[in-house]
């Protein structure tokens, strides 16, 4: 069965250094999207990605964060800057089509510590 | 600004004890109310779809139901392996992100 993935599991940095955490969506999917999930909140929308530029972002997702597709099948997000506030799980999603309005596959997740 | 309520935060049920967990939404132009489970450490995994009131999906011991302004997820006679949390999302026509609600932590003892 098809899956998103995601690297790394878990990355340990120091406040203020760049993090890339990386993705390869579902094959034949368009949509893109970052998500993120602080220990024991909800999970947040960050930002979504179609047609090879964001199409909406969150407020969480200010000029410290950006999204690339730099091949056909790598998604990443990169965080300049790192806070401690940064401190979550990100995870990856993706869906189908303009046709299919409906759900998000969601990969396992990149744990970040900020120290 | 569109809000998703899951109510309870945690329920403990014995092997073979149904029940339901609620999920309340306040988008107007609702595209689609969805389930989700997760595990601890994990990433959501998609359960259910439900775009209309009335509408009804099922799998397994699961089944969620949509109301114009909630909806449940019924579980009947739990297993263990059912214990995770239970998220509810809701998608609206003005945008294309999911909003989460908190979920429901659900255990369920042998």
């Amino acid at each position: 069965e098809p899956e998103v993935t995601q690297t790394p599991s878990h990355q340990v940095t120091q406040m203020g250094q760049e993090v890339i955490l990386r993705c390869v969506p579902i094959s034949n999917h368009l949509y893109f999207y970052w998500y993120r999930q602080i220990l024991g909140q909800k999970v947040e929308f960050l930002v979504s990605f179609y047609n090879n530029e964001i199409s909406e972002k969150s407020e969480i997702f200010d000029d410290q964060f950006s999204v690339e597709r730099p091949d056909g099948s790598n998604f990443t997000l990169k965080i300049r800057s790192t806070k401690l506030e940064d401190s979550a799980m990100y995870f990856c999603a993706s869906r189908g089509g303009v046709a299919n309005t409906g759900e998000l596959f969601f990969g396992e997740g990149s744990r970040l510590t900020v120290l | 600004e569109d809000q998703v309520t899951q109510s309870p935060e945690a329920l403990r049920l014995q092997e073979g004890e149904s029940s339901s967990l609620n999920c309340s939404y306040t988008v107007s132009g609702l595209r689609g109310l969805f389930w989700y489970r997760q595990d601890p450490g994990k990433g959501p995994e998609f359960l259910f779809t439900l775009y209309s009131a009335g509408e009804e999906k099922e799998k397994e011991r699961l089944k969620a139901t949509l109301t114009k302004k909630e909806s449940f997820l019924h579980i009947t006679a739990p297993k263990p392996e059912d214990s995770a949390t239970y998220l509810c999302a809701q998608g609206d026509t003005g945008r294309r992100a999911l909003t989460f609600g908190s979920g429901t932590r659900l255990q369920v003892q042998p």
